[in-house]
């Protein structure tokens, strides 16, 4: 157990669909950060957020958001979902990104059918 | 634009040879920079860190190389072990930013690792 909590493991929606991926982060990590990994695709940097509020942005589609709520937990919200959009959908989190760098959940995997 | 290249998808070894995955990248402002394992099922898990002001860091049976000139690192295994057998990432940050808070890591798409018995 990475510490790192990710919920749900699996999802299975329809195009057009709206779905929320949970994060509980390690306990004392500040930063969450949102990975989008597609079929032979590397880990895609979506967001983070770092102590409630949105740090950076990487490639993260305007029907996508996210927060970092007051106990750090963290939300992606997918929206108008695309069959494109599965993929497995990685949360991590960190004090530091020097030394061990994130620390990432499991993922969640999410199918458009 | 792909700022972290690993060239390689996949790579095969022998058990007890040495395993050499490499990775490129182009942004110069990287200072600190990653390798990171990953199993089916799994979320990635860190395995050995090296910063900029260094070219070498060990940590058993782990080596990483950085060649900042070349803009090149590399992460070699010795001796491989069929338990090796993985995905592995290359991925680097920039100085962490003013007002605390973590810098964005930047992966490399991957290459697999298979160690044969």
């Amino acid at each position: 157990d990475s510490g790192v909590t990710q919920t749900p493991k699996h999802l299975i929606t329809a195009t057009g669909q709206r779905v929320t991926l949970r994060c509980s982060p390690r306990s004392g990590d500040l930063s969450v950060y949102w990975y989008q990994q597609s079929l032979d695709q590397g880990l895609q940097f979506l967001i983070q957020y770092y102590n409630g509020e949105e740090r950076a942005k990487g490639n993260i589609l305007e029907r996508f958001s996210a927060q970092q709520f007051p106990d750090l937990h963290s939300e992606l919200n997918l929206s108008s979902l695309e069959l494109g959009d599965s993929a497995l959908y990685f949360c991590a989190s960190s004090v530091d990104v020097k030394g061990y760098g994130y620390t990432f959940g499991s993922g969640t995997r999410l199918t458009v059918v | 634009d792909q700022q972290v290249k690993q060239n390689s998808p996949s790579l095969s070894v022998q058990e007890g040879r040495i395993s050499i995955l490499n990775c490129d990248y182009t942004n110069s402002m990287f200072d600190y920079f990653l390798w990171y394992k990953k199993y089916p099922a799994e979320g990635p898990t860190f395995l050995i860190s090296i910063s900029s002001i260094k070219d070498k860091n060990e940590d058993g049976r782990f080596t990483v190389f950085l060649n900042k000139s070349a803009k090149h690192l590399s992460l070699h295994i010795v001796p491989s072990q069929p338990g090796d057998s993985a995905v592995y990432f290359c991925a680097a940050s920039r100085a962490r930013g003013s007002q605390g808070g973590s810098e964005k890591l930047v992966f490399g798409k991957g290459t697999k690792l298979t160690v044969n018995p």
